[in-house]
């Protein structure tokens, strides 16, 4: 089974709205981390959530973890044509169980029409 | 804001060649990884290095591969005879922690093997 899925695939929206992408993942974690990657190029770390905590903000950035569900969301508020790219997220093991490397979910590919 | 930088951008070898891709980490950084992305693809971890030596590495990163540390600032992935399946963006992270840590990501290296 895969660790780190996203849904959905992808999400087309206008600009303006927000957009909610979610990440289920199997194992238990230290941290869940989401990045951004536009066509081609590299990840950009947006935001870091530790397993004993709920939520967490970032400017227009929203991020949720309920670690009895295994499950994370990001949401984008008020989006704009530039949040248009990738949205992955990344899970960190327990430390002692594949520590120190990320495992990363498919992504879901977000497209802001303006 | 310090960034870790990765070099070239893009390669393009032939099949069976040997390729060095280089990556400088942030200085005061001391875990350092390499992924890969196959284009349309998740990112997969490929190794960890930790004290100048390989603390993990997936299942991908067979004797083909090798990584290095060979001076205080560069750290680099080598693929001894290139295939055309290991066509893909190389990614280089660095971080100060093992876990619990966001990992800095480079912008990647794109290797084309034709």
């Amino acid at each position: 089974s895969q660790q780190g899925e996203e849904d959905p695939q992808a999400l087309s929206i206008q600009e303006g709205e927000n957009a909610t992408m979610n990440c289920s993942y199997k194992t238990s974690i230290n941290n869940l981390q989401w990045y951004r990657q536009n066509s081609g190029r590299g990840l950009v770390h947006l935001i870091l959530i530790r397993s004993n905590e709920r939520e967490k903000h970032s400017g227009r950035l929203r991020v949720t973890l309920d670690t009895s569900k295994k499950s994370s969301s990001l949401l984008i508020t008020a989006s704009r044509a530039a949040d248009t790219a990738s949205y992955f997220c990344a899970t960190d093991a327990k430390l002692g169980t594949n520590a120190g490397k990320s495992t990363f979910g498919d992504g879901t590919t977000l497209t802001v029409k303006p | 804001e310090p960034e870790v930088t990765q070099t070239p951008s893009h390669q393009v070898t032939q099949m069976g060649q040997e390729v060095i891709l280089r990556c400088v980490p942030i200085s005061n950084h001391l875990y350092f990884y390499w992924y890969r992305q196959i284009l349309g693809q998740k990112v997969e971890f490929l190794v960890s290095f930790y004290n100048n030596e390989i603390s993990e590495k997936s299942e991908i990163f067979d004797d083909q591969f090798s990584v290095e540390r060979p001076d205080g600032s560069n750290f680099t992935l080598k693929i001894r005879s290139t295939k055309l399946e290991d066509s893909a963006m190389y990614f280089c992270a660095s971080s100060v922690r093992q876990s619990s840590s966001e990992a800095f990501f480079g912008q990647g290296t794109r290797l084309t093997v034709v």
